[in-house]
C-alpha cells in the first residue's frame, strides 16, 4: 500500500517564476492538505481540498492556488516566486474512519534565488 | 485561532536518559485532538501519538509516554530510555476543524 507521494523531490527556480508541485494521496484517502514549512519552522497550514474543492485556506496570499483531480490528487501551484517561498512542502492526505490522521509525504525543497 | 508552543528549542541529552518535550496550545474549541509528530532529517513527518479531548488518561506506548492536562492546556511528551535513533525534530500539534496547527519543534539530540 503506498503512502503518499509527492513531486519532484528537489526545485531550484528564481524569483518571479511560477512552480508547480505535486502529491498523489494514500490509497483510499480523498482529502488533501498542503503545509508551507520554512527552515527551523514549524509546517503552517496552506489549504485544504476535498471533492475537488478547496475546503479551507490558511493565511497565505493568492499566488498560492491548488487544485484536485478526480483521482483524489492534487497540485499546489505558486506564482511570481519570493525568496521567501523558500521552504519544504508537505502534502498530507486524510480518509477513511480515521478523519483527523493526517498522513505526510516525503516533501518537495523548495528554492527559490 | 489556534496556537501551540514548545519552549524548548533544543535539547541534548547522553543515550538511556528520559526526554520529556513541553507543549502548551490554545484553542476556544472544545473538541479538538493533540499531536506529536518526528521529523528526522529525511524530512518526512512520522506520527506519533494521538490524543482527544476528552481522554485525558495519560498512557504508555512503548517507549512513549504522555502527560495531557486540560487544566493547563499541556501536552507533554517523554521518551524514556533515550536511543541515538530519537535524535531528530519533534513537533506538538492542534487539530481543530481539520487542519493542524504546528508549533515551533524542539531538536532533540542524543548523544551515544
Amino acid at each position: 500500500d503506498a503512502g503518499v507521494t509527492q513531486s519532484p523531490t528537489h526545485l531550484i527556480k528564481t524569483r518571479g517564476q511560477q512552480v508547480t508541485l505535486r502529491c498523489s494521496p494514500k490509497s483510499g484517502h480523498d482529502t488533501v492538505s498542503w503545509y508551507q514549512q520554512a527552515l527551523g519552522q514549524g509546517p503552517q497550514f496552506i489549504f485544504q481540498y476535498y471533492e475537488e474543492e478547496e475546503r479551507q485556506r490558511g493565511n497565505f496570499p493568492d499566488r498560492f492556488s491548488g487544485h484536485q483531480f478526480p483521482n483524489y490528487s492534487s497540485e499546489l501551484n505558486v506564482n511570481a516566486l519570493l525568496l521567501g517561498d523558500s521552504a519544504l512542502y508537505l502534502c498530507a492526505s486524510t480518509g477513511g474512519t480515521i478523519y483527523n490522521e493526517q498522513f505526510f509525504g516525503p516533501g518537495t525543497r523548495l528554492t527559490v534565488l | 485561532a489556534q496556537k501551540v508552543t514548545q519552549a524548548q528549542t533544543e535539547i541534548s541529552v547522553v543515550e538511556k536518559e528520559d526526554v520529556t518535550l513541553d507543549c502548551v496550545y490554545e484553542t476556544r474549541d472544545t473538541t479538538y485532538y493533540l499531536f506529536w509528530y518526528k521529523q528526522p532529517p529525511s524530512g518526512e513527518l512520522v506520527f506519533l501519538i494521538r490524543r482527544n479531548s476528552f481522554d485525558e488518561q495519560n498512557e504508555i506506548s512503548g517507549r512513549y509516554s504522555w502527560n495531557f492536562q486540560k487544566s493547563t492546556s499541556s501536552f507533554n511528551f517523554t521518551i524514556t530510555a533515550s536511543q541515538v535513533v530519537d535524535s531528530a525534530v519533534y513537533f506538538c500539534a492542534l487539530w481543530v476543524d481539520y487542519k493542524l496547527s504546528f508549533g515551533a519543534g524542539t531538536t532533540v539530540t542524543v548523544r551515544a
